[in-house]
């Protein structure tokens, strides 16, 4: 089945300095890859997402870059502020199975002012 | 409020006593999603209802484990003889039918079995 790493599981940066967050998936046939926020004792929140016909997606500071030859996907968060601090999950969704998210393992972004 | 929401947000039990945990979706949303996730991991897919239709179950839901939603509105999930390895945060999520994609996630409810 399906199969979504993510890396690092940790990340510490500077205010207004640029995180980068990895996710490789296994299924070549996965065409949804959305960008979970999740901030402590609340759900998961989507903040950004992709799909395969795309490339890259821009929204503010958020952005998602897909690379389907290499299966790679990535989240770019620019000028980061303190309240940006929080666990960030990618996730993959394979068709026909268009209802069943599959998670990465989530990255602990510290964003120190 | 017009999000998901999900009661209660915390529960301690017991081991071998059961539990029930209630979602309440988006209210024109026809899509309910129940996920476990453990600490440390990311979410982990149970099951899913269109309406009242359970249409999926994941091998993680033992026989101990059943969700309804019976007037396709909100839904619980039941954990019969719960155990320590059930300890984890269930969360609920909802999405229309024509966008299944864009899932809104309730706050969860944590679950400790002593």
């Amino acid at each position: 089945g399906e199969n979504v790493e993510q890396h690092p599981s940790t990340l510490s940066v500077q205010e207004g300095d640029s995180a980068v967050i990895k996710c490789t998936y296994s299924d070549s046939a996965s065409n949804y890859f959305p960008w979970y926020k999740q901030e402590l004792g609340k759900g998961p929140q989507l903040i950004i997402d992709i799909r395969s016909n795309v490339g890259e997606k821009k929204d503010q500071r958020i952005a998602v870059t897909l690379n389907k030859t290499a299966k790679h996907f990535s989240l770019h968060i620019t000028e980061t502020q303190p309240e940006d601090s929080a666990v960030y999950f990618c996730a993959a969704l394979t068709p026909p199975r268009a209802d069943k998210l599959i998670f990465g393992t989530g990255t602990r972004l510290q964003v120190f002012p | 409020d017009t999000g998901v929401s999900q009661n209660p947000r915390h529960k301690i039990t017991k081991r071998g006593q059961n539990v029930t945990f209630r979602c309440d979706p988006i209210s024109e949303h026809n899509r309910l999603y129940w996920y476990r996730q453990t600490l440390g991991q990311g979410p982990e897919f149970l099951t899913y209802f269109q309406n009242e239709a359970q249409l999926e179950k994941s091998r993680l839901l033992s026989d101990r484990f059943s969700a309804e939603r019976p007037k396709g509105s909100f839904s619980t999930l039941e954990i019969q003889r719960t155990e320590q390895g059930d300890s984890a945060m269930y969360l609920c999520a909802s999405s229309f039918e024509s966008r299944a994609t864009e899932a809104f996630f309730g706050q969860g409810t944590r679950l400790t079995v002593v």
